[in-house]
């Protein structure tokens, strides 16, 4: 089946520097890349997506870039803050576009 | 309040008696999802629902069952529940496969 793979798995920066997360999925047919957040003890919930007919998106601190022709998508967030502390998994459709794959997941830790 | 609803939010139960966990939407959003979380494991899709009678695996179904006879709820059934199932569940709900979908509060369930 289709197969999302998410690195690093845990990742710790200081306050203000850069932090990247990186995906790959297996199926070229894939279509729609979300990213989701998940504070410690709460629900995940989205923070910006991408659809394949873009090869960037932007929302204030946080960008997601896709690379069809290499199957892998990346979220970078800017200038971090400790409130972005918390678990991102990245995501994708799976083949018949009605099965959904989540990668394993990435902890980062913000550092003030 | 656009909300996905589950209950209930924890269960301590032991091998065998079967067990239903609850997801409700009021947002008229056709697919609907059932997760497990497991440390490192990430989010994997038990089951999916494109519409009402309309439901599939996902990647880890077995020992799991769903209906879906309204379009509002997506109840999680556990016929014999076994220790493997210990896991955090969680419901969630979208316009669509490829729109953000809304998780439910999640439902952690122990299995002795």
């Amino acid at each position: 089946g289709e197969n999302v793979e998410q690195h690093p798995s845990t990742l710790s920066v200081q306050e203000g520097d850069s932090a990247v997360i990186k995906c790959t999925y297996s199926d070229s047919a894939s279509n729609y890349f979300p990213w989701y957040k998940q504070e410690l003890g709460k629900r995940p919930q989205l923070i910006i997506d991408i659809r394949s007919n873009v090869g960037e998106k932007k929302d204030q601190r946080i960008a997601v870039t896709l690379n069809k022709t290499a199957k892998h998508f990346s979220l970078h967030i800017t200038e971090t803050q400790p409130e972005d502390s918390a678990v991102y998994f990245c995501a994708s459709e799976g083949r018949t576009g009605n099965q959904f794959y989540f990668g394993t997941g990435t902890s980062l830790t913000v550092i003030p | 309040e656009a909300q996905v609803t589950q209950n209930p939010r924890y269960l301590i139960t032991v091998t065998g008696k079967k067990l239903t966990v609850t997801c409700s939407q009021n947002m008229n959003h056709e697919y609907m999802s059932w997760y497990r979380q497991d440390p490192g494991l990430g989010l994997r899709q038990i089951y999916y629902s494109m519409n009402v009678e309309v439901t599939d695996k996902g990647d880890v179904p077995e020992g799991y069952k769903v209906s879906r006879k309204e379009k509002r709820n997506f109840p999680l059934i556990l016929e014999s529940p076994s220790p493997n199932q210990t896991s955090l569940y969680f419901c969630a709900s979208s316009y669509s496969i490829s729109y953000e979908q809304y998780f439910g509060p999640g439902t952690r369930l122990t299995v002795t």
